[in-house]
């Protein structure tokens, strides 16, 4: 397998329920991003890490919380949503500064 | 703060030229991206600039004004294929690869 996967491709989940969102990479990269892109906005940095350590929380609610447990997987946890965090959740990976950021295919998270 | 500017929507037809044009006002520059995005599917990458001029690959072309604040994204030959949402970003800051991006360019090619 290549590139950047995700899983799962599609969530729905209740205010109250408890998920996992998982994304790995398979290019040898140090960084490691979540991305939320709603309609209409831009693609909005969540969290960023580097070489496991997360370097960045680009100010992002206490019910999405991530969790990078080595340099090729990166979790994305998600409890007690609101239906505006209702989004398309990319992960992506990259080498280092100034080289592009691969993306997975992202997970289509509706919150009811 | 940051602002990435690029228009919302572009048609053009078949075989023609357009140039989806992005202003940037950011804390730092390390370089600006474009991306392309189908509907449903992950953005993938067109091009980089880090320093001004003119990047060609194939029937995508970029420019970069970094005293502008400036760049472009030409592309050439259009295919329907082309129909597309294109992203234009800008890597700045100190955080490593810490992209700002603009709300995407909904480039729609007609027959």
């Amino acid at each position: 397998e290549t590139g950047v996967t995700q899983t799962p491709r599609h969530l729905v989940m209740g205010m109250t329920n408890k998920k996992s969102l998982k994304c790995e990479q398979h290019l040898g990269h140090n960084a490691m991003y979540w991305y939320k892109q709603s309609a209409k906005k831009p693609l909005e940095l969540m969290f960023v890490y580097s070489l496991e350590e997360r370097v960045e929380n680009n100010s992002v609610p206490s019910r999405f919380s991530p969790e990078c447990p080595n340099s090729s997987h990166l979790f994305l946890h998600l409890h007690t949503l609101q239906p505006e965090d209702s989004a398309l959740y990319l992960c992506a990976s990259s080498q280092g500064r100034g080289d592009e950021q691969f993306f997975g295919p992202g997970t289509r998270l509706t919150v009811l | 703060g940051q602002n990435i500017d690029q228009p919302t929507e572009m048609t053009a037809t078949e075989g023609a030229i357009v140039q989806i044009n992005c202003t940037y006002q950011t804390s730092g520059f390390n370089g600006l991206f474009w991306y392309q995005q189908h509907a449903g599917e992950a953005p993938t990458f067109l091009s980089y600039n880090v320093l001004d001029g003119l990047e060609e690959k194939g029937r995508f072309s970029s420019f970069l004004s970094r005293s502008k604040g400036y760049s472009y994204l030409l592309l050439k030959e259009l295919q329907m294929k082309d129909s597309a949402s294109y992203l234009c970003a800008v890597e700045g800051g100190s955080t490593l690869g810490r992209l700002y991006f603009g709300r995407g360019t909904q480039l729609t090619v007609w027959p």
